[in-house]
């Protein structure tokens, strides 16, 4: 199975940071990664599909690159929703992998 | 819009089984396979399987496979998850979620299922 690593595993940030967040996979998986955001109690919402396209409804500050093993989520200016757990999966091949998670919450 | 509803919370003994649906609405349902996930308490996510739109076809995760069974039926527009041999570890919130490009845009609210010895 493809693993994902994810880092950091917890950050602290304050409104108004720019907060980026690391997504390594253990093979290529050419551009088959995807992020998603869960708040407690809910289930996860797909932010960003295929490493930088915005999923419909998701605000502009969210933003994605890389490609092959190593990619970055970007949240430009964090606003009071953000305070969430991220997560990066890949769609390369199955069975499909989550990284561990990581959880931005305030500082 | 799109609507994916499972059922309730589902209180099961070691050995039993929990067959858990998802009711959708609001898309061509016989157009979307859909994927079946679950977190443990306090953990992350695990991708249990797929089912595909065509053929019903079904991919399942290696560590499930022989204990899971994913159905649809499109005469109710509900998908099914059925887990057998249940075992403490098996506690988890189970989500549906559609999706057939390896990304998931809709999901369910998830169905707790707690397996007790």
């Amino acid at each position: 199975d493809i693993q994902m690593t994810q880092s950091p595993s917890s950050l602290s940030a304050s409104v108004g940071d720019r907060v980026t967040i690391s997504c390594r996979a253990s093979q290529n998986i050419g551009n088959y990664l995807n992020w998603y955001q869960q708040k407690p109690g809910e289930a996860p919402n797909l932010l960003i599909y295929a490493v930088s396209n915005l999923q419909s409804g998701v605000p502009s500050r969210f933003s994605g690159s890389g490609s092959g093993t190593d990619f970055i989520l970007t949240i430009n200016t964090l606003q009071p929703e953000d305070f969430a757990t991220y997560y990066c999966q890949q769609s390369d091949t199955m069975p499909f992998t989550f990284g561990q998670g990581t959880k931005v919450d305030i500082k | 819009q799109v609507r994916l509803v499972q059922s309730g919370v589902e209180v099961k003994r070691s050995g039993t089984s929990v067959k858990v649906s998802c009711k959708t609405s609001g898309y061509a349902f016989n157009s979307y396979g859909m994927t079946w996930l679950r977190q443990a308490p306090g953990q992350g996510l695990e991708w249990m399987g797929w089912i595909s739109a065509y053929k019903d076809s079904t991919t399942y995760s290696h560590k499930l496979e022989g204990r899971v069974t994913m159905t649809r039926d499109t005469s109710t527009n509900t998908a099914y998850m059925e887990l057998r041999s249940l075992r403490s570890d098996d506690t988890a919130v189970y989500f549906c979620a559609r999706g057939d490009y390896g990304f998931f845009d809709f999901w369910g609210q998830g169905t707790l299922v707690a397996v007790s010895s």
